[in-house]
């Protein structure tokens, strides 16, 4: 079975500080993970994922399977950056297929005062 | 708008009542997801399919069925309606090779009364 954990309903910080958004999943397989999110009055969007380890908007995370975890960090928080985070979750089968379905987390919602 | 759409934005409707939601996939895209997001479960995957076909399913009630058409737009058919099936359906769809990012649409707002 698939989970995905986001401990933080909500998340508030100051604009320039710190942010990390904090993502546990389960999965016995080989895991493939993805942040997404939904601004206001916006629709969800992919963010970034783990398998192409980029940097979106300033917003980096890392696959750490001893963990089981992929915490969603950025140095300095924007006031744009407030918006609903969604961790989710795909399996790879064997021969490297996906699943396709997405195991979502509760997601967070991030606000970032000025 | 070459994303995905879906219709109609909202829908009211009362108990034991039938409705259909239409999704249109991204032009290009063969897979299509259903999606429901409610307060309690959060987003929760319902249903795919791959170019008509069905391909993997999630915690859909039996009330719930899908299908996906020739010219792969899909419809998610949901009867007997619950107050409890009051909730946002998602549509999201992608070429549906590995692990391809999902692009989803607008999203139907459902209330049972």
């Amino acid at each position: 079975a698939q989970r995905v954990t986001q401990p933080e309903k909500l998340l508030s910080v100051f604009k320039g500080a710190p942010v990390e958004l904090k993502c546990n999943y389960s999965y016995s397989g080989s895991p493939e993970l993805f942040w997404y999110v939904q601004y206001s009055r916006q629709r969800l969007q992919l963010l970034l994922r783990h398998i192409s380890r980029e940097s979106i908007k300033g917003f980096t995370a890392d696959l750490n399977k001893g963990e089981t975890s992929f915490h969603l960090k950025k140095p300095f928080a924007q006031e744009e950056d407030s918006a609903m985070y969604y961790c989710a979750l795909s399996g790879i089968g064997a021969g490297g297929t996906s699943y396709g379905k997405l195991t979502f987390g509760q997601g967070t919602i991030l606000t970032v005062h000025p | 708008d070459s994303g995905v759409t879906q219709t109609p934005k909202h829908l009211i409707t009362a108990t034991g009542q039938r409705v259909t939601l239409r999704c249109s996939p991204r032009s290009g895209d063969l897979s299509v997801y259903w999606y429901q997001q409610s307060l309690d479960q959060g987003l929760q995957f319902l249903i795919q399919y791959y170019n008509g076909e069905e391909r993997a399913k999630g915690n859909i009630l039996e009330r719930f069925s899908a299908q996906q058409f020739p010219d792969l737009h899909s419809e998610l058919n949901l009867s007997s309606l619950e107050l409890g099936d009051s909730a946002l359906y998602f549509c999201a769809s992608n070429v549906g090779r590995t692990a391809d990012t999902q692009y989803f649409g607008p999203g139907t707002r459902l209330t049972v009364l």
